[in-house]
């Protein structure tokens, strides 16, 4: 149980254009999603926090127009990154927090790997 | 911003020995939980402690949840290749706010 999937896995696009990626709680129900970044040899940096039906929380530093985040429902959030740039080639990793019980805890995706030309 | 201190950094150890990491905290946190990251994929949960003090156990794994609730430590027994990867550290004060630490690359030598 507590399987998360992102989609796509790897992902290669031309600067400017707009690039999705979802992410699922496959067996249970997430009331809160997270979407993090992380650096080649680095740690996961936290970008924003989503909870269904409300606007995402971002974090510091991290603009929200540019990475736009929907959690449409308890199963589902969406990352959007528009307009990229080749700064924003990175590894980028969701994870789901469950409501309660054993998934009392975060469970991470398997990530997305985005390279802008 | 991270609030973690995990060490070491990186370990190259022989099949067989074993290992033992750790992270501190300035700040109190409720839970602690261990992850594995293998390159191009996500971290995989390995264990998660709920209460100060708790040692558990998830096979050749071990770790403790600090009485003072600022660290904790991983430790794997009698390591094999298959071990090899990045363990991550990380402490939760509530739903939406956990910490990791920077992550101990481990090697395992044959």
């Amino acid at each position: 149980g507590a399987v998360v999937s992102q989609h796509p896995s790897r992902v290669i696009c031309k600067s400017g254009t707009s690039v999705k990626i979802e992410c699922r709680s496959l067996d249970f129900q997430a009331t809160t999603m997270f979407w993090y970044r992380q650096f080649p040899k680095k740690s996961l940096m936290l970008m924003a926090t989503s909870n269904e039906g409300s606007k995402a929380t971002y974090e510091q530093g991290v603009e929200k127009d540019k990475f736009l985040i929907n959690h449409a429902s308890l199963t589902l959030s969406t990352l959007t990154v528009t307009s990229a740039h080749p700064e924003d080639s990175s590894f980028y990793i969701c994870s789901a927090h469950g409501t309660s019980g054993p998934t009392d805890t975060q469970y991470f995706g398997p990530g997305t790997r985005l390279t802008v030309l | 911003g991270q609030q973690l201190n995990q060490s070491p950094q990186s370990m190259f150890i022989q099949e067989g020995e074993d290992v033992s990491m750790n992270c501190t905290s300035s700040s109190i946190f409720n839970t602690w939980l261990w992850y594995k990251q293998e390159p191009g994929e996500g971290p995989v949960l390995l264990i998660a402690l709920y209460k100060a003090g708790e040692l558990t156990s998830n096979g050749r794994l071990t770790a403790q949840f600090g009485i003072t609730r600022k660290d904790s430590f991983l430790n794997i027994s009698a390591s094999i290749p298959s071990d090899v990867g990045i363990y991550f550290c990380a402490g939760r004060r509530n739903n939406n706010d956990m910490r990791f630490g920077a992550g101990t690359r481990l090697t395992v030598k044959p």
